[in-house]
């Protein structure tokens, strides 16, 4: 399977509820970031959390980082139907300097 | 601030016509970077620009596909002899220092479309 592949493909939720988003890669990374795309347009960068790092917050985001099973997720908190969009991890897959590696993304749906 | 910028935003150009796509970088940014996107797929790694020159490639599908990039700023991506396969969506990413520590900054991209 690829890089940096995200579950679920796609989540459905109602405002309010909390939405969480997995993440796993093969290779040794440096740092794993989480973007987001609105339909459409580009990607936003939400967050990085770098591989001695364990947990992050950022407003109503949480990232996690677990190395040993090589594994990251994201949660939203308290969504809202403005966060609909699809979610991406990325990671320097073996160790690159520059390259970062994007799996397919989670599709939230946030229903008011 | 002004963002990364791509034109055009969209594009539909019959099969065997070359396309040129073009990206502004956000000023500053030393490292730029294509990456494709298919209908409801991830983002495939074209070309990875460290000021003006290209040390990676590696992502690029054919010789068909070509990009430079001058002044370590405007870059273009051209692509030759277009095929129906070709259809996607290209986003350009900017970058202040190019390693991977650095957020990556991308512009809403230019939907190609080959009938």
């Amino acid at each position: 399977s690829q890089q940096g592949e995200e579950d679920p493909q796609a989540l459905s939720i109602q405002e309010g509820e909390n939405a969480t988003m997995n993440c796993s890669y093969k290779t040794s990374i440096n740092n794993l970031q989480w973007y987001r795309q609105n339909s459409g347009r580009g990607l936003v960068h939400l967050i990085l959390i770098r591989s001695n790092e364990r947990e992050k917050h950022s407003g109503r985001l949480r990232v996690t980082l677990d190395t040993s099973k090589k594994s990251s997720s994201l949660l939203i908190t308290a969504s809202r139907a403005a966060d609909t969009a699809s979610y991406f991890c990325a990671d320097n897959s073996g160790g690159s300097n520059y390259k970062l590696t994007f799996g397919k993304g989670t599709l939230l749906t946030v229903n008011p | 601030g002004a963002g990364v910028s791509q034109s055009p935003s969209n594009k539909v150009t019959e099969k065997g016509k070359d396309v040129e796509l073009r990206c502004d970088p956000i000023s500053g940014h030393t490292a730029l970077y294509w990456y494709r996107q298919r209908l409801g797929q991830g983002l495939e790694f074209l070309i990875y620009f460290q000021g003006n020159s290209a040390p990676d490639k590696s992502g690029l599908p054919s010789d068909r596909f070509s990009a430079e990039r001058t002044g370590e700023s405007v870059s273009t991506l051209t692509i030759q002899r277009t095929q129906q396969e070709d259809s996607a969506v290209y986003l350009c990413a900017s970058s202040r220092q190019g390693n991977s520590n650095s957020p990556l900054h991308f512009g809403n991209g230019t939907r190609l479309t080959v009938t």
